[in-house]
Parts: C-alpha cells; structure tokens; sequence
C-alpha cells in the first residue's frame, strides 16, 4: 500500500514551458485535491474531484487544468510556466463516509521552480 | 466565501501546554481538520472534529464549536520535535486550509 505517489519530486522549468504533476492512490479514494503551497504560507486548494469524470475549481485555479479518468490517477497539468507557479505541490485523497470520514492523506510533493 | 483564521506564530517552553486557536466562516462545513507539518515534509493528520466538544488522543486535543465558528488545538507537556506549523482546516466537498500557525518550542 504506496499511499499517495507524486511525481517528480524536483522540477526546474522554463517560462512558457508546459508539463504535468502526476498524483496516484492506491486507497480507492473517491474525492482527490492537488494543493500548492508558497514559501511560508498555508496550502491553497488548486483543484479537487469527488469522483472519476468529476473535477472543480478550488481557490486558486487559474494557469491549471486537471483530469480526473480513473479513481487512482488525478493529473496536474501547467500549460505555460510562469515565475508566480514557483511553489511546492502537493496532492491528496480521502474517502468520503460522512459523518464517519477519516483524514485526507498527502504526498511527498513536488518542488517545481520556474525560471 | 471561506475564511479560515489562526495566529501566524506562536512561542512555547519544553513542558508546557500551548492552545492554537481557529476561527473558520466557510459556505458550507462537515468538519474540521488538525495538521502538523514539519519544514520540507507534507502535512501529516493530528485530529478531526465534526461534533462539538473535545476530542483527546494522547498529548493532543482538539475542540470544536460549529456554533461559534471555533477550534483549537492543546498540545501539553510540549517536546523540542513538536515545534512544526500547525494547520486548522475546514471540509465540506473541498478542504480549505489556514495559513498556519509556526509553533517555536524553546528549551
């Protein structure tokens, strides 16, 4: 049991540059969040999905896209790098049960840089 | 909207209690979360509240009242390893985090 994997760990990027943040969990979590967080500050929700084919915006959303296809995969993709995006990245799954839900398990995140 | 509130820093002494409080006005609530996270590592789970009143598991406890908007976490007999940032999170669909509460022990 992995838990939740992202990857890469470490990523330098040029500005204009795309690329995607992989998030997987092996749980069967049906609800999914990618957050960032800037040097210093809390975690700002990017996106999230309560299901496969469900995505919707959180709070910072604009410069992302995310898929949701299947229940394990939950993508992050950056269409054209700008400096702001600098950030560390971090996912994160949890089942929903209600009133008897658990807690939302993280990655290890993804430091990207862009220059 | 959603507006999640809690001191930027705290400072405690070894063998202390300290109490890091939480005001939340979210559109919609089923709960509140307690991280901890360590400087360069993901957040890792403390607690949970979805009734109110007191929650304790070991040297942590954490409080809620959905009518007051209000949380806190107590941590007692404090070690040099809990000096991390303590984030109070609200959940409905989404989870929406504060901006952290940077926890100093001194010796």
């Amino acid at each position: 049991n992995a838990g939740v994997t992202q990857t890469p760990k470490f990523r330098i990027l040029k500005i204009g540059q795309s690329m995607t943040l992989q998030c997987t969990q092996d749980m069967n979590h049906n609800y999914m969040y990618w957050y960032r967080q800037d040097p210093g500050m809390g975690l700002k929700l990017i996106y999230y999905s309560v299901g496969a084919g469900i995505t919707d915006k959180g709070e910072v959303p604009n410069g992302y896209n995310v898929s949701r296809s299947t229940t394990e995969d939950f993508p992050l993709r950056l269409e054209l790098a700008a400096p702001s995006q600098t950030s560390v990245y971090f996912c994160a799954s949890r089942r929903d049960r209600g009133q008897l839900d658990t807690e939302a398990f993280f990655g290890q995140g993804t430091r990207l840089t862009v220059v | 909207g959603q507006n999640i509130d809690q001191p930027t820093e705290m400072t405690a002494t070894e063998g202390a209690i300290v109490q890091i409080n939480c005001t939340y006005q979210t559109s919609g609530f089923n709960g509140l979360f307690w991280y901890q996270q360590h400087a360069g590592e993901a957040p890792t789970f403390l607690s949970y509240n979805v009734l109110d009143g007191l929650e304790e598991k070991g040297r942590f406890s954490s409080f809620l009242s959905r009518s007051k908007g209000y949380s806190y976490l107590l941590l007692k007999e404090l070690q040099m390893k809990d000096s991390a940032s303590y984030l109070c999170a609200a959940r409905d669909d989404k989870i929406i985090f504060g901006k952290g509460t940077r926890l100093h022990i001194l010796p």
